[in-house]
């Protein structure tokens, strides 16, 4: 069964630290991995989206960091801002074959963000 | 660039009803997937629309369903709402398959 874990399940830092959120799946074979932002009750808004040949890929102060082999990506924010607060989702979707076009969701990290 | 639409934003319901929510997905974008959250919980795939044919389906009761119109456009039905319904309700719409999705604001779905 395809799964996608993302850790911690939610994480305070102060403003202007820096932190990484994970997430490690198994879905295989592999099509590409994006990361979504959603605050509270509005829909998630795309990070980035990584294929299976990118290693990093940067928007403004989050980068995204992919590591196929491992079936690991990390998401790193960079001297966070309150604004910064809310749940960071990690989504995989399968390649060629019975899973091709399905996305398999992680269930988030909630991150809070205090002055 | 109008982005994804969903009506209404909210809407109370009773226990028994059923409901109709919508979807105008991005100009030009042929699939739109629908999704259910609760509290606590993940994003819940229900269905994925492609050029009016559902192409994915989630594992959810037969009370769930959903179309596609020529022109794009998605509405999801529930009917004989139960509690355990109430949840936001997240459309996305993307190019061709789910690779670049863009969601809307969600619909807050209330039953009581």
């Amino acid at each position: 069964k395809n799964q996608v874990e993302q850790s911690p399940q939610s994480l305070i830092i102060l403003e202007g630290k820096n932190c990484t959120l994970q997430c490690n799946y198994t879905v295989s074979p592999f099509s590409n991995l994006r990361w979504y932002k959603q605050d509270t009750g509005r829909g998630p808004v795309s990070l980035t989206i990584m294929t299976f040949s990118e290693n990093t890929k940067s928007n403004g102060r989050y980068t995204a960091t992919l590591d196929a082999d491992t079936k690991q990506s990390s998401l790193h924010i960079t001297a966070s801002q309150l604004s910064d607060s809310a749940s960071y989702i990690c989504v995989v979707s399968g390649g060629p074959g019975t899973n091709a076009g399905k996305s398999t969701f992680g269930d988030g990290t909630t991150l809070t963000v205090k002055p | 660039k109008a982005g994804v639409t969903q009506t209404p934003r909210y809407l109370i319901k009773t226990r028994g009803q059923q409901v109709t929510l919508s979807c105008s997905p991005i100009s030009g974008h042929r699939s739109v997937s629908w999704y259910q959250q609760t509290p606590g919980q993940g994003l819940q795939f229900l269905f994925e629309y492609f050029s009016e044919t559902q192409r994915n389906k989630g594992n959810f009761p037969g009370r769930f369903s959903g179309r596609q119109f020529s022109n794009s456009r998605s509405e999801m039905n529930v009917s004989t709402l139960e509690l355990g319904d109430s949840a936001l309700y997240l459309c996305a719409s993307s190019l061709v398959d789910l690779a670049e999705a863009f969601f809307g604001q969600g619909t807050r779905l209330t039953v009581v």
